[in-house]
């Protein structure tokens, strides 16, 4: 299994900064997944972090609005930029361990923007 | 492209009482399922896999779900719930091969009454 933290775990912001989300895996895993979670809602796919390349991202999500970072096989970071209220959500990281089809998740950052 | 439907956004039940949640998925390709649960104010846990053989599978904390491929579901039972499994529950699907990206579904929230 894997354990993954997040840094920080929650987070008020005024609109139009950033933020920068951390997220370390205690194993090395070969996929690192960033989602959104809107309150009251599901899970979204946002993007998925490669070691030292750019993030692939899905439908709805661009890399200027969402900058990801993974340098390394345990670490990348999410960067929410130029926030506004609508970006209020839990974002969570997940990794995906070698030869295993699970997926282990942290405990989320809860971000409420201002 | 993969979907997931699960039929219940609420179920209400007694404590020790039976229960099941459902989840249909769509797909065009061999999938994987998953079943998740998430505590208030927590990560995602794993319950659950299939990824291939027997369809039905045990899983933490009780719980079983059952792969039915001719109906694409897999619901998640448990004979008897107790007050600290009221959490939200998640199906999830990926595809067998690829990228293994998750696509959620809405989620069911389980509550316990006493």
């Amino acid at each position: 299994s894997a354990v993954i933290s997040q840094k920080p775990s929650r987070d008020i912001c005024q609109r139009g900064t950033s933020l920068t989300i951390q997220c370390q895996v205690d194993s090395q895993v070969t996929m690192m997944f960033w989602y959104r979670q809107q309150p009251g809602q599901s899970l979204t796919l946002i993007a998925t972090a490669n070691q030292g390349s750019e993030a692939t991202y899905e439908s709805g999500f661009v890399i200027d609005k969402f900058p990801i970072s993974r340098p390394n096989l345990t670490f990348s970071t999410l960067t929410v930029s130029n926030m506004s209220p609508e970006d209020s959500s839990i974002y969570l990281c997940s990794g995906r361990l070698a030869a295993s089809y699970e997926q282990y998740f942290g405990p989320g950052t809860r971000l409420t923007v201002t | 492209a993969q979907s997931v439907t699960q039929l219940d956004s609420q179920v209400p039940v007694f404590e020790e009482a039976p229960v099941e949640l459902r989840c249909n998925y769509s797909s065009s390709v061999s999938v994987y399922l998953f079943w998740y649960v998430q505590y208030p104010n927590q990560g995602l846990q794993l319950l659950l896999k299939y990824l291939s053989g027997s369809t039905l599978v045990k899983g933490i904390n009780g719980f079983e779900a059952e792969f039915n491929k001719s109906q694409t579901s897999f619901h998640l039972r448990k004979p008897s719930v107790h007050i600290s499994d009221t959490a939200e529950y998640f199906c999830a699907v990926s595809e067998s091969q690829g990228a293994q990206k998750l696509v959620f579904g809405q989620g069911t929230r389980l509550t316990i009454n006493p």
